[in-house]
């Protein structure tokens, strides 16, 4: 059941460039949709969201864009830095009272190169 | 800055044995959640936790597993008779009322059933 996928499991950026991690999904009824960032050993740390009404939202280094008519969402990180190497996994809700679970994307490891 | 708390941060158990995982979460969060990763897999949601009640709980949340919050800052998570399937990283988190989809993970904790 992959309602969310990220079809890259990992990818390499040079630091003080621009990275881009894509996210794919399937359920109509999503409506909110979440970037985390995952350190080994660690929990997800929540990063950035934007809701279906929007088609981008910015956070310093991050900006979300979504682009509802093609279920896809993107995550920016520029300049990307060392330290934004980890795991990034996309998760989207249907955002409805009483269902507010978390469907996660299977992750896209990003290493920064120095 | 607040954080969610888990304990214990590793559990080794034997087949058929009961587990008690604890979560603290942000002390003002309303909403409740249980998530587990299984090694090499996704973040899958387990159950959510609202106004002392299941809200939502997937079809992985069977009748081994159950969910209290037994005073004003606990959350746990037992399973009754534990199975070699259910070793697995187990992260709960906590969202408030005014941004009930983005939710904060503790660090988990890693179950490994022998």
């Amino acid at each position: 059941d992959q309602q969310v996928k990220q079809n890259s499991p990992s990818l390499s950026v040079q630091e003080g460039r621009i990275s881009i991690l894509n996210c794919d999904y399937t359920n109509s009824m999503f409506d909110y949709f979440l970037w985390y960032k995952k350190y080994p050993a660690e929990g997800p740390t929540f990063l950035i969201s934007i809701s279906s009404i929007k088609d981008k939202n910015e956070d310093g280094r991050f900006t979300v864009f979504l682009n509802k008519s093609a279920k896809h969402l993107s995550l920016h990180i520029v300049p990307s830095q060392p330290g934004d190497s980890a795991v990034y996994f996309c998760a989207a809700s249907e955002a409805n009272f009483g269902n507010e679970k978390l469907t996660f994307g299977t992750g896209t490891r990003l290493t920064i190169i120095p | 800055e607040p954080e969610v708390t888990q304990t214990p941060s590793h559990q080794v158990t034997q087949m058929g044995q009961e587990v008690i995982l604890r979560c603290v979460p942000i002390s003002n969060h309303l909403y409740f959640y249980w998530y587990r990763q299984i090694l090499g897999q996704k973040v899958e949601f387990l159950v959510s936790f609202y106004n002392n009640e299941i809200s939502e709980k997937s079809e992985i949340f069977d009748d081994q597993f159950s969910v209290e919050r037994p005073d004003g800052s606990n959350f746990t998570l037992k399973i009754r008779s534990t199975k070699l399937e259910d070793s697995a990283m187990y992260f709960c988190a906590s969202s408030d009322r005014d941004s009930v989809y983005e939710q904060y993970f503790g660090p988990g904790t890693r179950l490994t059933v022998t």
